[in-house]
């Protein structure tokens, strides 16, 4: 099955500064990477996606870029707010049947005003 | 908009004895997913459900586990002879037939004593 792996776990920004959260995964097949932003006692909610037939997609000041060679993707966060401290899910998904994403553990961001 | 809805938000229970988790799936939404996430670790998958049956389970998914769809809203995971393992946040998800974008409910905090 997919394997995902994060990193890092915990990432300390100042407010303003960018962050960047790393993801590899093992099966070359999946084609369906999404990000899940869960704050403190909050559902995961899915803040951005990108399929494999795109290397880049950014939404405002998140981007996502994926590098299938060799099966890396990235979350980037510009300008960080106060209120983008959270803990971020990478995910990735096989195209069978139900789809299922695999999660990353998880980086825990902390933005500092 | 929609959102997917779980009940109750923290069930306590005492070793051995069954619990029954409920999930309000968004209502146009075909495939539902029950997740679990022990705390501090990783959001992992138990089982997917499409078309009134199980289409995919993982190893953690065991006997002790069952789900059930009993009426047209309604998407409930019971777990049996709990033991002190299964404490963790539960999680369910769905999606609908035309997108790979899954979307979660708050969760149920069991906790097994």
């Amino acid at each position: 099955g997919e394997n995902v792996e994060q990193h890092p776990s915990t990432l300390s920004v100042q407010e303003g500064d960018s962050a960047v959260i790393k993801c590899t995964y093992s099966d070359s097949a999946s084609n369906y990477f999404p990000w899940y932003k869960q704050e403190l006692g909050k559902r995961p909610q899915l803040i951005i996606d990108i399929r494999s037939n795109v290397g880049e997609k950014k939404d405002q000041r998140i981007a996502v870029t994926l590098n299938k060679t060799a099966k890396h993707f990235s979350l980037h966060i510009t300008e960080t707010q106060p209120e983008d401290s959270a803990v971020y899910f990478c995910a990735a998904a096989l195209p069978r049947g139900s789809y299922i994403p695999t999660f990353g553990r998880g980086t825990s961001l902390i933005v500092h005003p | 908009e929609p959102e997917v809805t779980q009940t109750p938000s923290h069930q306590v229970t005492q070793m051995g004895q069954e619990v029954i988790l409920r999930c309000v799936p968004i209502s146009n939404h075909l495939y539902f997913y029950w997740y679990r996430q022990i705390l501090g670790q990783k959001v992992e998958f138990l089982v997917s459900f499409y078309n009134n049956e199980i289409s995919e389970k993982s190893e953690i998914f065991d006997d002790q586990f069952s789900v059930e769809r009993p009426d047209g809203s309604n998407f409930t995971l019971k777990i049996r002879s709990t033991k002190l393992e299964d404490s963790a946040m539960y999680f369910c998800a769905s999606r609908t037939g035309g997108t790979e974008k899954a979307f979660f409910g708050q969760g149920t905090r069991l906790t097994v004593v």
